[in-house]
């Protein structure tokens, strides 16, 4: 199974902040990387998927990159309402789909 | 509307078991691909199951390999997980979750329902 590893586990920022997480893969996945985010009580929601696409309604301050066994998502202004967990997803093979450990960012 | 709800979650004693609803709405269901994804209490996601648009294909996590079983009813636009021989570490919310295009994402979650087992 394809391992993810994200990167870090925990960060503190402030609004307007510009944030990267890192997401890595333990094989070459090509581009089949998706990012989620999870606000507490709720359900996640897809924000990137393709390593890089931005899903439809997500602002374009977020941002994904990379390919094969390395991948950032970046904020690029920090707002109040991304304090949230995020966490990447590996599609390339499957079964199973693998979750990232999930990164929590905070409110510095 | 994408709408997807859950149902049927609740107390159950270990060794039980339990049937997930849910009901889809607002796209076409027979078209795409679901999956189940849970997460317990104060952990991440894990995926553990995905059934094909006409159940052709099925797939298990390792973890509920041979005590769940997912299916699906395209005229009822519902799909259900059939969960047996449950244990306290299933304890957790489950999503159902629609799987999306080439790169296999999950574009829509439902909100949850949550399964507890304990004596």
């Amino acid at each position: 199974d394809i391992q993810m590893t994200q990167s870090p586990s925990s960060l503190s920022a402030s609004v307007g902040d510009r944030v990267t997480i890192t997401c890595r893969a333990s094989q070459s996945i090509s581009t089949y990387l998706n990012w989620y985010q999870q606000k507490p009580g709720k359900a996640p929601k897809l924000l990137i998927y393709a390593a890089s696409s931005l899903q439809s309604g997500v602002p374009s301050t977020f941002s994904g990159s990379g390919s094969g066994t390395d991948f950032t998502l970046t904020i690029s202004s920090l707002q109040p309402e991304d304090f949230a967990t995020y966490y990447c997803q590996q599609s390339y093979s499957t079964p199973p789909i693998t979750f990232g450990q999930g990164t929590r960012l905070e409110i510095k | 509307e994408v709408q997807l709800v859950e149902s049927g979650g609740g107390l159950v004693q270990p060794g039980g078991s339990l049937r997930l609803s849910c009901a889809a709405s607002g796209f076409t269901f027979s078209s795409y691909s679901m999956s189940w994804v849970r997460q317990a209490p104060g952990k991440g996601l894990e995926w553990i199951s995905y059934i094909s648009s006409s159940s052709s294909s099925i797939y298990y996590a390792d973890s509920v390999k041979g005590r769940f079983t997912i299916s699906r009813d395209n005229a009822k636009n519902s799909l259900y997980l059939q969960m047996n021989s449950l244990r306290d570490e299933d304890t957790a919310v489950f999503y159902c979750a629609r799987v999306s295009g080439w790169y296999q994402s999950i574009d829509y979650w439902g909100q949850g329902t949550l399964v507890t087992v304990s004596s």
